[in-house]
């Protein structure tokens, strides 16, 4: 079955560390894939897409994403997080030639130490 | 620069009741969505269309009924209510065929059945 699988439930880091979030999906095809945000009691904020071309892809608020096929990963970075980045981020992907539905991990909840 | 706006924010029914969520997007998107998001599930697709009078289940339309009249709008109903039906409803369109391929959100419907 297709699925969007994100392994972090929480994320703890220090402000000005490194960040990585994992996704993998579950696709017979490479799909076009997504990173959102959601602050608390907001909606979600597009981070970053991809779809094809460089795997290496920049986003919003300094964050990036690398597509690895051989893996079928998506995983978000950013080299120095700042204490508002603590939020909800998820993973999503959608496959236009089947049905058009956008589908969701689970989520990553960030919190930032001091 | 309205986007995508829901009605209403905040609701809380009895069980049994019924309601209706308004979604409205004037992005002229051709899809739109609906779902639902719980604590530890992320947000799943409850139905959704791809165009003006089409409508199409996802993962977990039993309990709500959708209907999408005109364009711009999508209406997300629940006949009867049930305490399961308690979280934050979320509409999202997109438009693909214009490259806009990822889902633009609106700020959430939170949802209480007593």
């Amino acid at each position: 079955a297709q699925s969007v699988t994100q392994p972090d439930i929480h994320i703890t880091v220090s402000e000005g560390a490194s960040l990585e979030l994992r996704c993998n999906y579950s696709y017979g095809a490479t799909p076009y894939l997504f990173w959102y945000v959601q602050s608390p009691g907001q909606g979600l904020q597009l981070l970053l897409k991809y779809f094809s071309g460089d795997t290496l892809v920049q986003g919003i608020k300094g964050f990036e994403a690398e597509f690895k096929r051989s893996q079928s990963s998506f995983n978000l970075r950013k080299p120095s997080v700042h204490w508002s980045d603590a939020a909800e981020y998820f993973c999503a992907v959608v496959l236009y030639s089947s049905a058009s539905k956008i589908i969701f991990g689970s989520g990553t909840r960030l919190s930032i130490r001091p | 620069n309205a986007g995508v706006t829901q009605t209403p924010k905040f609701r809380v029914l009895k069980t049994g009741q019924s309601m209706t969520l308004l979604c409205a997007q004037d992005m002229n998107h051709e899809y739109m969505y609906w779902y639902r998001q719980d604590p530890g599930m992320g947000l799943r697709l409850i139905h959704y269309s791809v165009g003006e009078g089409t409508t199409a289940k996802g993962e977990v339309p039993d309990g709500y009924n959708v209907s999408r009249l005109k364009k711009q709008n999508f209406l997300l109903g629940l006949e009867s209510a049930a305490p399961s039906q308690t979280s934050v409803y979320f509409c999202a369109s997109s438009d693909p065929g214009t490259g806009n391929t990822e889902a633009f959100f609106g700020q959430g419907t939170r949802l209480t059945v007593v």
